[in-house]
């Protein structure tokens, strides 16, 4: 059963547009949300993360949205760069120590941004 | 400052072969982790470990063993490989606080025949 569910396996933009990636999930536990970008033959990095407590996180061209009610988070990216082409993984993680660390992962979104 | 190392990076076996895939970390990390990526299914946890000596069971741990002995190595072993192991396996640690970041290995590519 997943747990995280990215539905959408690939996102094409224009270069200068919005880009918005998304995920939802079905454990209500879930305390935190982190958002990965893996480039080709490369291992995933770290890209911006939210807490269950809030619903907005920002860092730079990159923002984090949470909508606790609907289970629901999306990654937006404003303005859209080819570098950004990517595979973006959406993670979250349960509170307690037996889950320390453990992070469960959506399917991916391959995003493409066109020049 | 390396980070977190894997190797081989590129690996071919034939079934009922076993090998190990060798991880190290130079960050002092307690934490860490095997996942393996397979397309449509994103990133599963195998194996992950909590300190020296204390390792436990993910999402898909059979064919798999893992051990512990330092906080730099954490190895992943097929004891004999099946086509269903064919995978990218990514290694990856944390100081495993609440939501903490994980840091990866740029990966093993393993193809089992």
């Amino acid at each position: 059963d997943q747990q995280v569910k990215q539905n959408s396996p690939s996102l094409s933009v224009q270069e200068g547009r919005i880009s918005i990636l998304n995920c939802d999930y079905t454990n209500s536990m879930f305390d935190y949300f982190l958002w990965y970008k893996k480039y080709p033959a490369e291992g995933p990095t770290f890209l911006i993360s939210i807490s269950s407590i809030k619903d907005k996180n920002e860092d730079g061209r990159f923002t984090v949205f949470l909508n606790k009610s609907a289970k629901h988070l999306s990654l937006h990216i404003v303005p859209s760069q080819p570098g950004d082409s990517a595979v973006y993984f959406c993670a979250a993680s349960a509170p307690g120590s037996s889950n320390t660390g453990k992070l469960i992962f959506g399917q991916g979104t391959t995003l493409q941004v066109k020049p | 400052n390396a980070g977190v190392t894997q190797t081989p990076k590129f690996q071919v076996l034939k079934t009922g072969q076993s090998m190990t895939l060798q991880c190290a970390q130079d960050m002092n990390h307690e934490y860490m982790s095997w996942y393996r990526q397979d397309p449509g299914m994103g990133l599963r946890l195998i194996h992950y470990s909590v300190g020296a000596g204390i390792t436990d069971q993910g999402e898909v741990p059979n064919g798999y063993n893992v051990s512990r002995s330092t906080t730099e190595d954490f190895p992943l072993r097929l004891l004999s490989a099946a086509p269903s192991q064919t995978s990218v396996y990514f290694c990856a640690s944390s100081y495993g606080g609440a939501g903490e970041k994980l840091f990866f290995g740029s990966g093993t590519q393993l193809s089992v025949l």
